[in-house]
């Protein structure tokens, strides 16, 4: 694989609507991290993995936030009953393991707008 | 908590002059520093680490722990530069990293 992978790439809902957003890492890559980046911002942390375990939730803004990684692999992030906050870049990034400066890799992100 | 600050929005340089761009940090123990660089269209990328102590395309950071600093330098700056650098600081053993709202930069000819 050439890198993280995110699709779609761009996303709009109607709000309410629920939507699934989807990161294939780099092959190999223990941990993953969810990010989400509202314009004009920084990347602002949401969620972590490492292989299927959700080790660090503590970013995920409310209870609609839900992410998974069953098989330590590919992860999806759902957002329920969108809202228009929760318009933004959804970035995900891999690393090959939790470890002292262990380089994350990013996706492009699926930007979602939220009408 | 952790927080990063990049004082900054926009900076802009000509060709050939030296660039700093400024970060600031708030961390109660022994942090990672990061910056990342994002070009027109293109995914965020590492630059550079301040454990490795290397620099990438001539840019250097050096972190300064009285200061709570890790401001990026280069001597002398090119038009490929012109990108949004992030900051962003990880604590150790922590996954999450906690990024600044980045500096566009743009070195004008």
């Amino acid at each position: 694989g050439a890198g993280v992978s995110q699709s779609p790439r761009y996303k709009v809902a109607k709000r309410g609507q629920d939507v699934a957003l989807r990161c294939d890492p780099i092959s190999g890559h223990v941990s993953l991290f969810w990010y989400q980046q509202a314009l004009g911002q920084g990347p602002e942390f949401l969620t972590y993995f490492q292989n299927e375990a959700q080790l660090d939730k503590s970013g995920l803004p409310s209870d609609r936030f839900f992410a998974e990684r069953p098989e330590g692999s590919v992860s999806t992030l759902k957002i329920q009953r969108t809202q228009q906050e929760d318009s933004a870049v959804y970035l995900c990034a891999s690393s090959l393991a939790q470890g002292v400066s262990t380089e994350a890799f990013f996706g492009q992100g699926t930007r979602l707008t939220v009408v | 908590a952790q927080r990063v600050t990049q004082p900054e929005k926009l900076l802009s340089v000509f060709k050939g002059a030296p660039v700093e761009l400024k970060c600031n940090y708030s961390y109660s123990g022994s942090p990672e520093l990061f910056w990342y660089v994002q070009y027109s269209r293109q995914r965020l990328q590492l630059l550079l680490r301040h454990i490795s102590r290397e620099s990438i395309k001539g840019f250097t950071a050096d972190l300064n722990k009285g200061e709570t600093s890790f401001h990026l330098k280069k001597p002398f700056a090119q038009e490929e530069d012109s990108a949004m650098y992030y900051c962003a600081l990880k604590g150790m053993n922590a996954g999450k990293s906690t990024f600044g709202d980045g500096t566009t930069l743009t070195v004008k000819p």
